[in-house]
């Protein structure tokens, strides 16, 4: 059955420092996601990417962070300086025409 | 009022019983309506997903969906131990986003 793979599956990093989650969404999908839940909390919406572009961002979502589909299969979220509140885990999801969302396992980020 | 809103639980019920989830919402405009099942630490797993009102049934998962009472609802029956997970509904309107209610922990007990 086809999945959505995040890599890492851990990252810890300083505050301060950039990072980049990495996705494979599946393969016929046209639409992709980044999601975060913060320990406790709800799965927030975060970013729509279509078309190589952003269709819709969150509030959450700022000058911080970028979205890349550098290829044919990959799909990352960058942050480019971190900061304590930024630890949740990111999960990253897409979906056909049909816009039911699969979502990945997620990357747990842990800012020091 | 919150966007959607859905009981922490937890929920404890014996093996074999049904268990009943629910969701409330406040924005009409939402269309289409999802429930996850999450186990802890990983990503949400999608179970049913219905467009508009009415029912839907997938073996031991049935979906409503009444638009009018902006009220979501899922039933398992038959529950088993692997069925104890958080229950999460998610809805979203003709746009992308895709809103979460907390989630539900269920626990289904041997």
């Amino acid at each position: 059955e086809p999945e959505v793979t995040q890599t890492p599956s851990h990252q810890v990093t300083q505050m301060g420092q950039e990072v980049i989650l990495r996705c494979v969404p599946i393969s016929n999908h046209l639409y992709f996601y980044w999601y975060r839940q913060i320990l406790g909390q709800k799965v927030e919406f975060l970013v729509s990417f279509y078309n190589n572009e952003i269709s819709e961002k969150s509030e959450i979502f700022d000058d911080q962070f970028s979205v890349e589909r550098p290829d044919g299969s990959n799909f990352t979220l960058k942050i480019r300086s971190t900061k304590l509140e930024d630890s949740a885990m990111y999960f990253c999801a897409s979906s056909g025409t049909v816009r039911q969302l699969f979502f990945g396992s997620g990357t747990q980020l842990s800012v020091l | 009022q919150k966007e959607v809103e859905q009981d922490p639980g937890p929920l404890s019920v014996p093996e074999g019983a049904i268990v009943s989830l629910n969701c409330t919402y406040s924005n009409s405009a939402f269309q289409y309506f999802m429930w996850y099942r999450q186990y802890s630490r990983k990503g949400p797993e999608l179970l049913m997903y219905t467009y508009s009102s009415g029912n839907k049934e997938d073996g031991r998962f049935t979906a409503q969906v009444d638009k009018s009472s902006k009220y979501i609802s899922l039933f398992i029956r038959d529950s088993q131990p692997s069925d104890s997970a958080t229950y999460l509904c998610a809805m979203k309107a003709a746009g992308n986003k895709l809103t979460f209610g907390g989630g539900t922990r269920v626990l289904v007990k041997p």
